[in-house]
């Protein structure tokens, strides 16, 4: 079955300590975006990606990077400069005309 | 920049009754699209309709009904026969239509929808 899979579902990081949280396609679909979700702040847009090799800043870009070295593949690394790194990351896809595709999200702690 | 706004941020509705969400969105673009997305708790992010700006009649998915209006740049979701199932954060989106260019969706903060037995 054709879907999104991110990985792991929970993640627990030291502060200070860069992670990365795996997002995988097998829908074909070229553009591949990443979401924060805090409580009351509804989903907020890290980075996107419209092909491969080329991404673009959402709205809040600081204190991450991406990579789409793969279609399939856009994992998001938290770096250390990131100040509240705590949240839920949504990462979705989108083919031609069609809506966002979510996967299931990744729960970040950082303590 | 556009933006989507969802002036209530929780709702509460009695089993088989009939509930309606509301959003409006702020943009000079012609061409978008618009969505609702549902979030229950085990926190998956569900397309629960969509429609397009060009189209004038409103988008229908069985329960599910949007109310369009372009001019107000309103958006509002109707759920009839409201089932103990359909409690979970609802999100409007709106998604501006580019010639190859970006493409991202825009989200609301959300309505807490909690459906009562």
């Amino acid at each position: 079955d054709g879907g999104i899979t991110q990985s792991p579902k929970y993640l627990f990081r030291k502060e200070g300590q860069n992670v990365t949280l795996s997002c995988e396609q097998n829908l074909n679909h070229d553009a591949m975006y990443w979401y924060r979700q805090d409580p009351g702040q509804g989903l907020r847009l890290i980075y996107y990606s419209q092909i491969v090799n080329d991404f673009q800043k959402g709205d809040i870009a600081e204190g991450y990077s991406v990579s789409r070295e793969k279609k399939e593949s856009f994992p998001l690394t938290v770096t250390s400069a990131q100040k509240n790194p705590t949240a839920f990351y949504l990462c979705a896809s989108r083919g031609l005309g069609s809506p966002l595709h979510f996967g299931n999200g990744t729960r970040l702690t950082v303590t | 920049a556009q933006t989507v706004t969802q002036s209530q941020p929780e709702m509460s509705v009695q089993e088989a009754e009939t509930v309606t969400l509301s959003c409006t969105y702020d943009t000079s673009e012609n061409n978008y699209y618009l969505f609702w997305y549902k979030q229950p708790p085990s926190r998956q992010m569900i397309l629960v309709i969509r429609q397009e700006a060009y189209k004038q009649q409103n988008a229908t998915e069985n329960r599910f009904s949007v109310n369009f209006q372009k001019a107000a740049k309103s958006f509002s979701l109707k759920i009839s026969d409201s089932q103990l199932g359909d409690t979970a954060m609802y999100f409007c989106a709106f998604m501006r239509l580019t010639q190859g260019g970006s493409e991202k969706l825009v989200f609301g903060k959300g309505t807490k929808l909690t459906v009562n037995p």
